[in-house]
């Protein structure tokens, strides 16, 4: 069965420390994908990321850096120097292995910075 | 340009009220979704339109009623809801191009409150 797992439901962290967020996922597919979504308080829904399965580099984007590891089927999240605009709820989700057209969420990290 | 946007921003409602929650996307997307969360929970996956056609129904009740006039708009009726259906709707669209799972974009979500 496939599943995405969020292990940390809630963390808080003081504004300028880095903090990881972790996602382990299962799933039978070989070829999948995976993404970070993040949740102001305002609610939308921001997509951070997507990665293939195939692509095992690590990714940068400013203060956001993503590890890719298969070995373990994780794929976290890093905030480096973080803000008090980080502060959301962050989802990380897997492709559907039956159909292209869904995608599963993990039950979502929720991060507090603290000034 | 990535936007999705959703009206109305908050809706309150009585039992037997109907009402419409729209969604809209300019981006040429093909693939249109409804999700519901709950407070404190990842987005439920409600339906999915592909190229206008319903594909995915979650065995929602029929008092959500979905219609895709267009590949750019897409709505939900709602009529003789309960007070549980009150929850944050959000509306995604991803390009739809059937062979792999691409990014869904996510709208502002519509607050719904059923009295």
């Amino acid at each position: 069965a496939q599943k995405v797992t969020q292990a940390q439901t809630e963390i808080s962290v003081v504004e300028k420390e880095d903090v990881t967020l972790d996602c382990v996922y299962e799933t039978r597919d070989t070829t999948y994908y995976l993404f970070w979504y993040k949740q102001p308080p305002s609610g939308e829904l921001v997509f951070l990321i997507r990665r293939n399965s195939f692509d095992e580099q690590n990714e940068i984007s400013g203060r956001y850096s993503w590890n890719f590891q298969k070995s373990t089927s994780s794929f976290n999240f890093t905030i480096t120097a973080s803000q008090v605009v980080d502060s959301a709820v962050y989802f990380c989700a897997l492709s559907d292995q039956e159909r292209d057209d869904k995608i599963i969420f993990g039950k979502g990290t929720r991060l507090h910075i603290l000034p | 340009d990535t936007e999705v946007t959703q009206t109305p921003k908050h809706l309150v409602m009585g039992m037997t009220n109907k009402k419409s929650l729209k969604c809209e996307q300019h981006m040429g997307h093909r693939a249109m979704y409804w999700y519901k969360q709950k407070a404190k929970k990842p987005p439920e996956l409600m339906f999915v339109y592909s190229y206008e056609k319903l594909s995915i129904n979650e065995s929602v009740p029929s008092r959500f009623s979905p219609e895709c006039p267009n590949s750019s708009l897409l709505n939900l009726h709602l009529h003789a809801l309960q007070p549980e259906d009150s929850a944050l709707y959000l509306c995604a669209s991803s390009t739809g191009t059937g062979y792999r799972t691409d990014t869904q974009y996510f709208g502002p979500g519509t607050r719904l409150t059923v009295l």
